[in-house]
């Protein structure tokens, strides 16, 4: 079983500024990591994902993720915000092997910019 | 671009109703999935599919139904609706290929209150 815990539930950000969301998970098994963000009203989209390879993986929108296999983390991360940035984030993991890849969810954290 | 449609996308109905929320896909994926979300709170899997005439009960109970009769159709039923059930319901599908890997894709979901 996997467990996702995103450390922050609300993060208000000034417009143009960084921003970091964090994430970390617990699985006694190799893991595929995802971070999708829903806009107010809508479903999620995939803003990127980590599969193999690189553990720097850049996604849509300016936005990109490190892997972090000893601390279990996947961090989100963008240099610059904008207004349109405002929605909820959400982590995702699913584990490697199983035939069903369902995923698990953090608690989501919501991004406020600030103009 | 994922291509997967949910119907309606907000319904409010009256206690007792039958309802059903229909989900179409057209990637051709064999893997489908209900997700349910409470407002301002995460994602939790109430049912999924590996193809045709298979259907599994997620994490999170649900007195809700599924079936999947064609590979493209995953609809979701509540035989008789009640407030508790009021909820974002979302529907996924994932498939392989080397470009997406094991990528779940989500419709825009269905937004349903009981009253």
């Amino acid at each position: 079983a996997q467990s996702v815990t995103q450390l922050d539930s609300q993060v208000p950000v000034f417009e143009e500024a960084p921003v970091e969301l964090r994430c970390n998970y617990s699985s006694s098994v190799s893991v595929y990591l995802f971070w999708y963000v829903q806009y107010p009203n809508q479903g999620l989209q995939l803003l990127l994902k980590y599969l193999s390879g690189s553990t720097l993986v850049k996604g849509i929108n300016g936005f990109e993720a490190e892997f972090n296999k000893s601390q279990t983390s996947f961090h989100l991360r963008k240099p610059s915000v904008h207004i349109s940035d405002t929605a909820e984030y959400f982590c995702a993991v699913s584990d490697r092997k199983a035939a069903g890849n369902k995923l698990t969810f953090g608690g989501g954290t919501r991004v406020l910019v600030k103009p | 671009e994922a291509d997967i449609y949910q119907t309606p996308r907000y319904l409010v109905i009256g206690t007792g109703k039958k309802i059903t929320l229909e989900c179409s896909q057209t990637m051709g994926h064999d893997k489908m999935y209900w997700y349910q979300q409470d407002p301002g709170m995460e994602l939790h899997l109430i049912h999924y599919s590996y193809g045709v005439n298979s259907t599994e009960k997620g994490d999170l109970s649900s007195e809700s139904t599924v079936s999947r009769i064609r590979t493209e159709h995953f609809p979701l039923t509540l035989e008789s609706a009640r407030p508790s059930h009021t909820s974002q319901y979302l529907c996924a599908s994932s498939g392989w290929d080397s470009f997406s890997g094991n990528t779940i894709y989500f419709g825009e979901g269905s937004w349903l209150t009981v009253v």
